[in-house]
């Protein structure tokens, strides 16, 4: 399986910055990632697909780049509303599998 | 409104069985793969098993083939996770979501998870 590593594993920002997660695939994915985002006790909620596509309703502040095996999630100008933990998805093949998350918390 | 309601979890002996259930509505379900995701208490999200609009295709993670048997009744608009031979380690919410298709200019693939359940916990524990 297509290992996936995230990092940080833990984040810590205020509101109005600009943070960016990385996520790193064992072995070439083209650009078969998504990210999502997951509030304490809430469902995952998807942000970006191939990627870079923003998902529909997804605030712009949320943009995703790469390709191959390095991947970049970023959020500008960051809102209270986005403090949470965030994670990369590999789409390529099976299983699908998840990084271990990063959590964003408030500085 | 598209809507996905999980059920049927709940404490379970080790080596004991359990069918979970996601009821859907607002969006035509036959048209949609569908996945199970788990999350085990306080760690990160785990891909169980997804299967094709018409149940005739299944991927699973390795940790739960054999055991576990994803399927689907497109006249009730309904997924189902039969998991068996249960596992402390299968302990966790389970959440099910529906696998959306995008496809770029090159008529590229790609599936992400648009809509997610509630979740339903589910405990191994003798």
């Amino acid at each position: 399986a297509i290992q996936m590593t995230q990092s940080p594993s833990s984040l810590s920002a205020s509101v109005g910055d600009r943070v960016t997660i990385t996520c790193r695939a064992s072995q070439g994915i083209r650009n078969d990632l998504g990210w999502y985002q997951q509030r304490p006790g809430k469902a995952p909620k998807l942000l970006i697909y191939a990627a870079s596509s923003l998902q529909s309703g997804v605030p712009s502040r949320f943009s995703g780049s790469g390709s191959g095996t390095d991947f970049t999630l970023t959020i500008n100008s960051l809102q209270p509303e986005d403090f949470a933990t965030y994670y990369c998805l590999q789409d390529f093949n099976y299983p699908r599998t998840f990084g271990q998350g990063t959590k964003l918390e408030v500085k | 409104e598209v809507q996905l309601v999980e059920s049927g979890g709940g404490l379970v002996q080790p080596g004991g069985s359990l069918r979970l259930s996601c009821a859907t509505s607002g969006f035509t379900f036959s048209g949609y793969w569908m996945t199970w995701v788990r999350q085990a208490p306080g760690k990160g999200l785990e891909w169980v098993a997804n299967i094709n609009r018409d149940g005739s295709q299944i991927h699973s993670v390795d940790s739960v083939k054999g055991r576990f048997t994803i399927s689907r009744d497109n006249a009730k608009n309904a997924l189902f996770l039969q998991m068996s031979s249960l596992r402390a380690e299968d302990t966790a919410v389970y959440y099910c979501a529906r696998d959306v298709t995008h496809i770029d200019e090159s008529g590229r693939y790609f599936d992400s998870y648009d809509f997610w359940g509630q979740g339903t916990m589910v405990t191994v524990s003798s």
